[in-house]
């Protein structure tokens, strides 16, 4: 199957500062790759898409890059907020008509 | 409002008691989806739909049955629900497969005893 994994280790920054949040993935690149919030007992909401041949796409305060050499997507947050606190998970097409989710970073964002 | 609604949010049941778990959306969606989300294993995939009678496994399909009938519903099915199939699921939709949105919906708490 096609793997995503993400730092199962929650992160914890300071207000104000950047947030940083790694996924990696293996095989083939996909064509695309998504990011999703998550908070407690929550449903996925959707956030940001990079497709396979966008360097990286903004969002307001985010920012995601797409790196197939490496076969790694970054995630920021700028100027991040004690709101921003959730997990944040990425996702991938994986073939066949299936979709992979990693189990997600924890975010802490202390005031 | 775009939504994905699932009942029931909370279940406690016992093993081999048969039960379903709703799914609606109002978006029009092709392609429909179920998972599971355990502690440390993420979201899984359970099965899909591509569109209405055209459903397929994921990822950990074992002990789940679905049906799609119509466009807008995707029952997920456990006929003789184990302990091991406790969990948290969430139904899910898109357009279609191609790089769109996914919306979830709430959840479902399942606990089997």
């Amino acid at each position: 199957s096609q793997k995503i994994e993400q730092n199962s280790e929650a992160l914890n920054i300071q207000e104000g500062k950047t947030a940083t949040l790694t996924c990696n993935y293996t095989n083939y690149s996909p064509a695309y790759l998504q990011w999703y919030r998550q908070d407690p007992g929550r449903g996925p909401v959707f956030l940001l898409l990079i497709r396979e041949n966008e360097k990286e796409k903004r969002k307001e305060r985010l920012k995601v890059t797409f790196d197939t050499t490496l076969k790694q997507s970054l995630f920021h947050i700028t100027a991040s907020q004690p709101a921003d606190s959730a997990t944040y998970l990425c996702a991938r097409d994986g073939g066949f008509n299936k979709f992979y989710f990693g189990s997600g970073t924890k975010l802490n964002v202390k005031p | 409002e775009a939504q994905v609604t699932q009942n029931p949010r909370y279940l406690i049941t016992v093993t081999g008691k048969k039960l379903t778990v709703t799914c609606s959306q109002n978006m029009n969606h092709e392609y429909m989806s179920w998972y599971r989300q355990d502690p440390g294993l993420g979201l899984r995939q359970i099965y899909y739909s591509m569109n209405v009678e055209v459903t397929d496994k994921g990822d950990v399909p074992e002990g789940y049955k679905v049906s799609r009938k119509e466009k807008r519903n995707f029952p997920l099915i456990l006929e003789s629900p184990s302990p091991n199939q406790t969990s948290l699921y969430f139904c899910a939709s898109s357009r279609n497969r191609e790089g769109n949105t996914i919306y979830f919906g709430e959840g479902s708490w399942l606990t089997v005893v």
